[in-house]
C-alpha cells in the first residue's frame, strides 16, 4: 500500500490569488493523479503527473490554470491559479498501487 | 468524462439492514472497483473485481459484475452507522474514472 500526505487540508482564499497543494508519497511511484471534486459531485481527473515530463491534462483543464510540478518520484504539487468562487472544491491527489488507487485526505478549498 | 453511473443517488436504511448500490458503465473494462468516501475526505478502496470475475466477497461486502450488461452491484450486509458514507464505483483502463456516487445514510 501507499500512504499519501496531502496539505493543506483546507484553506479559504481570496479570489484572484493562487494556492499550491502538496502531496508526499511514502514510496516511489511513476504516476500521480490530481482530481477535483466539486460539492456533491464525483471526482473528475484534472491531470496525470509523471516525473521528468510535463503533466497530461484532461479535457477542460489547462496548464495555465492548474500548473503541476513533479520534481521526483515521491512528490507533486498542484497550483490553482487566479482563483474564482467556481474553483471551490475538494482537490485530491492519488497514486496507483497495484490495481487500486490510494488517495490523500484531500484539500477543501473555499474561494471568497 | 464519467464512466460509471451509480444508482440510487441516495439511500437511507435502518441499521442492520442490507444496502445495495448499483453501477452501470459504458465501455469495456479491465476491472471495476468500489470506493468509500467519508465526509468529503480521501477515498478508501473497498474491493476490486476483475472483468473475468462474476462475484467477490470481502467481509460484509459482496460485489457482482455482469460484463454483458455492463453493470456491477455492491451489497453491504448488516449495515452499521459507520457505513454512512458516499460510495463510488470506478472503472480502470489506463486511468481510473469514477461514477457519480451513492450517498448512503444508516439510520440508528
Amino acid at each position: 500500500s501507499a500512504v499519501i500526505s496531502q496539505k493543506p487540508s483546507r484553506d479559504i482564499c481570496q479570489r484572484g490569488t493562487s494556492l499550491t497543494i502538496q502531496c508526499q508519497v511514502d514510496s516511489q511511484v511513476t504516476m500521480m493523479f490530481w482530481y477535483r471534486q466539486q460539492p456533491g459531485q464525483s471526482l473528475t481527473l484534472i491531470a496525470t503527473a509523471n516525473q521528468g515530463s510535463e503533466a497530461t491534462y484532461e479535457s477542460g483543464f489547462v496548464i495555465d490554470k492548474f500548473p503541476i510540478s513533479r520534481p521526483n518520484l515521491t512528490f507533486s504539487t498542484l497550483t490553482v491559479s487566479n482563483m474564482s468562487p467556481e474553483d471551490s472544491s475538494i482537490y485530491l491527489c492519488s497514486v496507483d498501487w497495484g490495481a487500486e488507487a490510494f488517495f490523500g485526505q484531500g484539500t477543501r478549498l473555499t474561494v471568497v | 468524462s464519467q464512466q460509471g453511473e451509480e444508482d440510487p443517488q441516495a439511500l437511507s436504511i435502518q441499521e442492520g439492514e442490507n444496502a445495495t448500490m448499483n453501477c452501470s458503465y459504458k465501455t469495456s473494462i479491465n476491472n471495476l472497483q468500489w470506493y468509500r468516501q467519508n465526509s468529503g475526505r480521501g477515498l478508501v478502496h473497498l474491493i476490486l473485481i476483475r472483468s473475468n470475475e462474476r462475484e467477490k466477497h470481502s467481509g460484509r461486502l459482496r460485489v457482482t459484475l455482469d460484463t454483458s450488461k455492463k453493470s456491477s452491484s455492491l451489497l453491504i450486509t448488516a449495515s452499521r452507522a459507520a457505513d454512512t458514507a458516499s460510495y463510488f464505483c470506478a472503472t480502470a483502463d489506463d486511468k481510473i474514472i469514477f461514477g457519480k456516487g451513492t450517498r448512503l445514510h444508516i439510520l440508528p
